[in-house]
């Protein structure tokens, strides 16, 4: 089965540095993955979707990049804001159906 | 626009007790997702539901779950009889049909079983 690891620890930048995240995953490529943002007590909330056959996609202050080879995606915010202080989430389809698997998500903590 | 929406909130209940969570979609998508996120094992599809007809329920724990999607604005989980290790945050999705559309969450309901 599809098994996904993002860092389990928390991530604490300081405030105009930019935060990267990683999701690898193991077993075959995904069509496409999906990054999520969640805020304590809140749904998560869908921020961008990336394709097998897309290198990079950019919606403003955020950028995914998608690398087959290395099953790994990786999640940049841009002149980080302590707003953007959340757990994020990548989420892996499974082959059709709209099914994702989530992962467990890292928090990012940005500091003023 | 309104989002997804869950109730109750919150449900505090002792265990052996029936428990039921509500969903109601966002108008116009006829995809539905129940999930669980607990600690340990993060976010965990349960069931979804595809112009209200279950297509894949592997998910689903055991017999004491079942879940249902009577029209396209309402669906409801339930737990019969709940037992401690239920006690999680179990948020409801739905999107438009066809592949890699996002999931829209509602707030879920935090559950505990005593």
């Amino acid at each position: 089965s599809q098994k996904i690891e993002q860092n389990s620890e928390a991530l604490n930048i300081q405030e105009g540095k930019t935060a990267t995240l990683t999701c690898n995953y193991t077993n075959y490529s995904p069509a496409y993955l999906q990054w999520y943002r969640q805020d304590p007590g809140r749904g998560p909330v869908f921020l961008l979707l990336i394709r097998e056959n897309e290198k990079e996609k950019r919606k403003e202050r955020l950028k995914v990049t998608f690398d087959t080879t290395l099953k790994q995606s990786l999640f940049h915010i841009t002149a980080s804001q302590p707003a953007d202080s959340a757990t994020y989430l990548c989420a892996l389809d499974m082959g059709g159906f709209q099914k994702l698997v989530f992962g467990t998500g890292t928090r990012l903590l940005v500091s003023p | 626009d309104a989002g997804v929406i869950q109730s109750p909130r919150h449900e505090v209940t002792e265990m052996g007790q029936e428990v039921t969570l509500r969903c109601k979609p966002i108008s116009g998508h006829n995809s539905l997702f129940w999930y669980r996120q607990t600690m340990m094992r993060g976010l965990e599809l349960l069931i979804y539901f595809n112009n209200n007809v279950p297509i894949d329920d592997s998910g689903m724990p055991e017999d004491r779950f079942s879940a249902k999607m009577p029209n396209a604005s309402f669906s409801t989980l339930k737990i019969q009889p709940s037992e401690p290790r239920d006690s999680a945050v179990y948020f409801c999705a739905s999107s438009l049909s066809g592949e890699s559309q996002p999931q829209h969450f509602g707030d879920g309901t935090r559950l505990s079983i005593l």
